[in-house]
């Protein structure tokens, strides 16, 4: 079975701290994208990448980070996490032609920032 | 630029009524048309497709028409159930070869 792993469900982490997010698929896709989810706001994009190394801002990217070193693992990290950046974070990756095949999502991970 | 419109929540019904949940669309182009399927604490689930006009996705006993003569991708079920509760969002294939453009989800609440 296919999939996107989140690293972590549940994360708890104090104010100040560097945030790593892990997302690893199995899929072989080329896109990958990192969303978060608040009630009444819907999925705001943070970051995307096409290809290795590459990366592109999305809708919301203030204080966040990414790396993609290698095409199945793409990183979201927090430099210093805020309490505003409480939240689900979504995981998802694609095939080009994103029109045909759309997203494959990973289970989620809740973020609170205390 | 391309936009999503559903219709806003929560949608209360009770097990074993119809449902419709309105997806109307603003695109240049032929997008593609998706509904996606959030139950609480998981990630999203691709529903259902539509890649072009006039055809039909369907799962689950969930169908959705792609109408263009009225930009809407309108979901529906004949007979929903408690396991139905959830989150259903809208999306299109945009311009770009990477992105979707999203809806912002309709809750569903099912009661026995």
């Amino acid at each position: 079975d296919v999939k996107v792993t989140q690293s972590s469900r549940y994360l708890v982490k104090r104010t100040g701290e560097k945030v790593f997010l892990e997302c690893v698929q199995d899929m072989d896709h080329e896109n990958m994208f990192w969303y978060r989810q608040d009630p009444g706001l819907g999925l705001r994009l943070i970051y995307f990448s096409y290809d290795v190394k590459m990366k592109e801002k999305g809708d919301i990217p203030e204080g966040y980070s990414v790396s993609r070193e290698k095409k199945e693992r793409f990183s979201l990290i927090l430099e210093s996490a805020s309490t505003n950046q409480t939240s689900m974070y979504l995981c998802a990756s694609s095939r080009p032609g994103t029109g045909v095949n759309g997203y494959t999502f990973g289970s989620g991970t809740r973020l609170t920032v205390v | 630029g391309d936009s999503v419109t559903q219709m806003e929540g929560p949608v209360t019904l009770s097990e074993e009524a119809f449902l419709t949940i309105n997806c109307t669309y603003t695109a240049t182009g032929y997008p593609s048309l998706f509904w996606y399927v959030q139950y609480p604490g998981e990630g999203l689930q691709l529903l259902l497709k539509a890649t072009k006009a006039d055809d039909k996705g369907s799962n689950k006993g969930f169908e959705a028409t792609y109408r263009k003569e009225t930009t809407s991708f309108h979901l529906e079920k004949g007979s929903v159930q408690v396991s139905d509760s959830a989150v259903y969002f809208c999306a299109l294939s945009g311009n770009s070869n990477y992105q979707l453009i999203w809806g912002a989800g309709t809750k569903l609440i099912i009661k026995p």
